[in-house]
């Protein structure tokens, strides 16, 4: 089946650790998204890539960073330099043409 | 950049319709979608907006207007399931940096 996958579904960290989150799509699709969601708050940017070994920062890229090696992967990595990092972290991936974006199931970060 | 705005909440009953706005600014567009979310789920999509007009799927429409900066969404004859946020994002043209505004949490009473 195809579709945009994000692990794991729940993390725990503590502070001052970097933690890497997953997404891997087989969709074949060119643009990649990761954004954060606190609790009653709408989808915030973090980065995004339109293609291959190419990406750039959204509104609220401090703290975080991210790879694009392969066009099925964009992993995302919450660095200790991100002073707030719980939050929910959602994944999207669309062709570059005029598509929904689809998203992944999400991954809950909580920091202790 | 992306300037999206869209009201905090909404309450209607069961039956009635609710009618979402949605305001934009942008430097170049390339499209206007709307997501339902439920609470602690993804986002799923309902439907796209990239030409004027009015777009009509079963209970749910989207209308836009490109010279106004302007969407709403149009929900029909609401059913409890449709308590959720929704949210309006736009693309951008030049690097598809896909943009989300606040959301719009909706509540509907029997």
């Amino acid at each position: 089946d195809g579709g945009i996958t994000q692990s794991p579904k729940y993390l725990f960290r503590k502070e001052g650790q970097n933690v890497t989150l997953s997404c891997e799509q087989n969709l074949n699709h060119d643009a990649m998204y990761w954004y954060r969601q606190d609790p009653g708050q709408g989808l915030r940017l973090i980065y995004y890539s339109q293609i291959v070994n190419d990406f750039q920062k959204g509104d609220i890229a401090e703290g975080y960073s991210v790879s694009r090696e392969k066009k099925e992967s964009f992993p995302l990595t919450v660095t200790s330099a991100q002073k707030n990092p719980t939050a929910f972290y959602l994944c999207a991936s669309t062709w570059t043409d005029n598509t929904e974006a689809f998203f992944g199931q999400g991954t809950r970060l909580t920091v202790v | 950049g992306q300037n999206i705005d869209q009201p905090t909440e909404m309450t209607a009953t069961e039956g009635a319709i609710v009618q979402i706005n949605c305001t934009y600014q942008t430097s170049g567009f390339n499209g206007l979608f709307w997501y339902q979310q439920h609470a602690g789920e993804a986002p799923t999509f309902l439907s796209y907006n990239v030409l004027d007009g009015l777009e009509e799927k079963g209970r749910f429409s989207s209308f836009l207007s490109r010279s106004k900066g302007y969407s709403y969404l149009l929900l029909k004859e609401l059913q409890m399931k449709d308590s959720a946020s929704y949210l309006c994002a736009v693309r951008d043209m030049d690097d598809y940096k896909l943009s989300f505004g606040a959301g719009t949490t909706v509540t509907v009473r029997a």
